[in-house]
């Protein structure tokens, strides 16, 4: 069954650093391209970036660039966004989410709040 | 960057009546390969966004033949017939053709 399970939100002060993390099970995880989806508290969908299967393409939302870096190691199944420079406006569950596209198979998400 | 306008966005529907979910966007949506990437999702209470529609009118697999997906150019439909309790929540349309992907504002649907 298709998986993927985020990890590494959590409460950081405003200007700090967070990493997440999610790991893909049974989606055939190394030939996708894919994507974090974020949502603030009580609000609608938003992109943030996408990242082709070699991780040599990233795209990025106007809002996180040079802020936010996508990543991915496929040997471990596992995609990641590091956030630096983070803002309150960050705040939101992430969600990792397979093919860009079409958005196939999401995580359950992992919750950034960004306060001080 | 692509707008899409959903309507309405506050959804009042009684059991076993149908609902229609309107989604505008402001350029058409047919991809270089040909296909229109318009999809639909559904958010229960609580939950993580599921796709209900993928490429305007495919029905995912385990979505109940109550939902459908219809349209053309700029403009594009959700329909879902016989409502029943389990379809209480929001519900998206995205668009994956023109980067940045956009989605719409959300239709809260309740019974």
């Amino acid at each position: 069954e298709a998986q993927m399970v985020e990890s590494g939100g959590g409460l950081v002060q405003p200007g700090g650093s967070l990493r997440l993390s999610c790991v893909a099970s049974g989606v055939n995880f190394s030939v996708y391209w894919m994507t974090w989806v974020r949502q603030a508290p009580g609000k609608g969908l938003d992109w943030v970036a996408n990242i082709n299967p070699a991780g040599s393409d990233k795209w990025y939302v106007d809002s996180v660039k040079g802020r936010f870096t996508i990543s991915r190691d496929n040997a471990k199944n596992s995609l990641y966004l590091q956030m630096n420079s983070l803002r309150v406006e960050d705040t939101a569950v992430y969600y990792c989410v397979r093919r860009p596209r079409d958005l196939d198979y999401w995580g359950q998400g992992t919750l950034v709040t960004v306060s001080s | 960057e692509v707008v899409l306008t959903q309507s309405p966005l506050s959804l009042p529907v009684t059991l076993g009546q149908s609902a229609s979910i309107s989604c505008r966007s402001s350029q058409g949506l047919v991809y270089s390969d040909g296909d229109t990437y318009l999809n639909w999702f559904q958010q229960r209470p609580g939950q993580s966004p599921r796709r209900l529609i993928y490429k305007v009118s495919n029905r995912d697999s385990g979505v109940p033949d109550r939902f459908s997906g219809s349209g053309s150019g700029t403009d594009f439909t959700l329909i879902l017939n016989r409502v029943e309790a389990e379809d209480v929540g929001v519900y998206y349309c995205m668009q994956g053709t023109h980067w940045p992907f956009t989605f719409g504002q959300g239709t809260r649907l309740e019974i």
